[in-house]
Parts: structure tokens; C-alpha cells; sequence
């Protein structure tokens, strides 16, 4: 299964929302998808599991819908930690498989 | 606390080989599924094998050559790296799996090349 995110790259500033899609190239389950957060030089961190659910920690600036192929990251006001790399994950299907990743910057 | 702690990482020539471990703590080990993920430089994530209490799964270009494994007495996953290829060079990162990494060590570098 391909994940395609879009945009590459989300141009934005502090205080503004960020909306981040994840098309699938099939339909997965309502509940088959993940959403991470990578800084530079650091692993990824678990933000949203099962399409919707916030991991332990995470802030409920960070929401997460879909279904079927489309899905979606929702940052609603950027804080200066938030840029970063973003990466979807399904695990509908063998093999999982990552997006390309969405980089939010300033 | 999870920790995550991967060694053995370093430079190979292609077609050598490589043995990566990862030290768990903090969780009951023997209970999860565990996996590796690893990162080419500047690129994205990508899967590469899991190991749950009872079946091994591989990524294709890796199969046949990359054996996961787990010592439950010690707390320990592995990866066993043979026939390395220039393409295989990436950060690895050791990963507590449910379906989806909820925690992530943070990676030992492989890198293959002459």
C-alpha cells in the first residue's frame, strides 16, 4: 500500500494551523493508520494511532481523521516546537509502509 | 520508562555482514512485538522486519538476507545483516511495535561502502 502526503513541504508561522493529508493507494481500515513527528537529528515520536487517537503526552493541538484513502494530520496553532518532519503509517496491509513525509517550516 | 538501545552499527564493505542488537528495558520485553525501521540518509522511513511472539515478517528487498531475532532472557532483539548492499546504508532504529512504533530508540548508523 503507497502512502502519498502531501505537500511536501508547509510553509507557515507560529500561531497558524497546519492541515497534512495521507492518501492511501487502497482503502484501509477506519482505524489502520499512524502519524509521526520527526526533529532533525532525532527518531520519531508516536503523535496519532488508530486515525485518531493521541499518543501518551502528546498536546490536543494535534488531531487526527480519516477513512477509506483519505486521512489527515491537524496541528490547530503552531507552537516553534511543532516544525518538523511528519510521516504517515498504515498497517492495513504487509508491508507497513511510510509516507514520503510532510516538513513543516517556518 | 521504555529505553530503546541500539550498537553495532559501523562501516562494511559490500557484501559483508553486520550484526545490529537492540537492549529493551523498562516493558516486559518478551510480551511485544518488536521492529526495526531504518532511514537512508536524507530520506524517509522505511519498515524493514518485525519479530512478534511467534513469526518473523521481512520487507522484499530485504528477505533472505536480514534475519530478526530475539533473546527474551536478555531483553535483546537482533539483526542479523548479510550480503549488504550500498542501498542497505541507513540509520536503523529499534522500535516497541503495536502495529504502529510507540517507542523508538535512537538508531545505530550502517553505512556500506568500499
Amino acid at each position: 500500500t503507497v502512502l502519498t502526503q502531501s505537500p511536501g513541504t508547509l510553509s507557515l508561522s507560529p500561531g497558524e494551523g497546519a492541515t497534512l493529508s495521507c492518501w492511501a493507494s487502497r482503502s484501509l481500515c477506519s482505524s489502520c493508520l499512524a502519524w509521526y513527528q520527526q526533529k532533525p537529528g532525532q527518531a520519531p515520536r508516536l503523535l496519532i494511532y488508530n486515525t485518531s487517537s493521541r499518543a501518551t503526552g502528546i498536546p490536543d493541538r494535534f488531531s487526527g481523521s480519516g477513512s477509506g484513502t483519505d486521512f489527515t494530520l491537524t496541528i490547530s496553532r503552531l507552537e516553534p516546537e511543532d516544525f518538523a518532519v511528519y510521516y504517515c503509517q498504515q498497517y492495513y496491509s504487509l508491508p507497513r509502509t511510510f509516507g514520503q513525509g510532510t516538513k513543516v517550516e517556518i | 520508562e521504555v529505553q530503546l538501545l541500539e550498537s553495532g552499527g559501523g562501516l562494511v564493505q559490500p557484501g559483508g555482514s553486520l550484526r545490529l542488537s537492540c537492549a529493551a528495558s523498562g516493558f516486559t520485553f518478551s510480551s511485544h512485538t518488536m521492529t526495526w525501521v531504518r532511514q537512508a540518509p536524507g530520506k524517509g522511513l522505511e519498515w524493514v522486519s518485525s519479530i512478534s511472539v511467534a513469526d518473523t515478517f521481512y520487507t522484499d528487498s530485504v528477505m533472505g538476507r536480514f534475519t530478526i531475532s530475539r533473546d527474551n532472557s536478555k531483553d535483546t532483539l537482533y539483526l542479523q545483516m548479510n550480503s549488504l548492499r550500498a542501498e542497505d546504508t541507513a540509520i536503523y532504529y529499534c522500535v516497541k511495535w503495536r502495529y504502529y512504533g510507540d517507542s523508538w530508540g535512537q538508531g545505530t548508523l550502517v553505512t556500506v561502502s568500499s
